[in-house]
């Protein structure tokens, strides 16, 4: 695997409590993407970051914030946890989409359960 | 965004070639046709990408048609590992590298 660490693993949290997902790469690699997974749904990209401080929405990001201060780290917030949000949370890291590659690797994935 | 098909389930024997079909018939010139796959509880793997002509890597085969309206991924010699669901996706320059990723084949390697 490409070097990305997903933590926590596994969490289960309360709804309404805040949390916070933590995507960790050591490729220094320029992009970086949050996607979440849910049966019947496939893979959806809910935020991705394009450089340090430089963030935008993916198709799926109400209820999401994201920051990245540094390369390697990438964070997914949820404000206030929601049932909706119980689901796996892929990260993912890209060196570079140009001239339309964009191969990118994952993470092994957070699952979150809130209840 | 191209839209790609792909048969939700596929069967193939131990040590046969695998063959996966993917339709993209609204693929536009500057789009490349990515593939990944997804081991149960595992997150995506890359496997191989082209935008016209055919490409090999150590993994696998990727065969575009000439008129780039269809594509087949070829694991040559399938294994039990390679069961998987399989993603075919179209992705152009400049949509910061966002990937559509759709319904995937379900690929079972029986014994």
């Amino acid at each position: 695997d490409a070097g990305i660490t997903q933590s926590p693993r596994h969490k289960v949290t309360e709804t309404g409590t805040p949390v916070t997902l933590r995507c960790h790469q050591t490729e220094n690699h320029r992009y970086m993407y949050w996607y979440r997974q849910d049966p019947g749904h496939g893979l959806r990209l809910i935020h991705y970051s394009y450089g340090v401080k430089d963030t935008d929405k993916g198709e799926v990001s109400d209820g999401y914030s994201v920051s990245r201060s540094k390369t390697e780290d990438f964070l997914l917030t949820l404000e206030s946890a929601t049932s909706s949000q119980t689901s796996v949370y892929f990260c993912a890291i890209s060196e570079s989409p140009r001239d339309g590659r964009n191969e990118q690797y994952f993470g092994p994935g957070t699952r979150l359960t809130v209840t | 965004d191209a839209k790609t098909t792909q048969p939700p389930s596929m069967d193939c024997a131990e040590g046969r070639a695998a063959n996966l079909p993917c339709n993209h018939s609204t693929i536009s010139g500057n789009e490349y046709v990515y593939w990944y796959r997804q081991i149960h509880s595992q997150g995506p793997q890359y496997i191989i990408h082209g935008l016209k002509n055919n490409e090999t890597n150590e993994m696998a085969s990727l065969i575009i048609t000439e008129d780039r309206k269809s594509s087949t991924l070829i694991l040559p010699h399938a294994t039990l590992r390679d069961t998987a669901v399989y993603y075919c996706i179209v992705s152009r320059r400049g949509q910061g590298g966002k990937l559509i990723f759709g319904q995937g084949t379900e690929l079972s390697v029986k014994p």
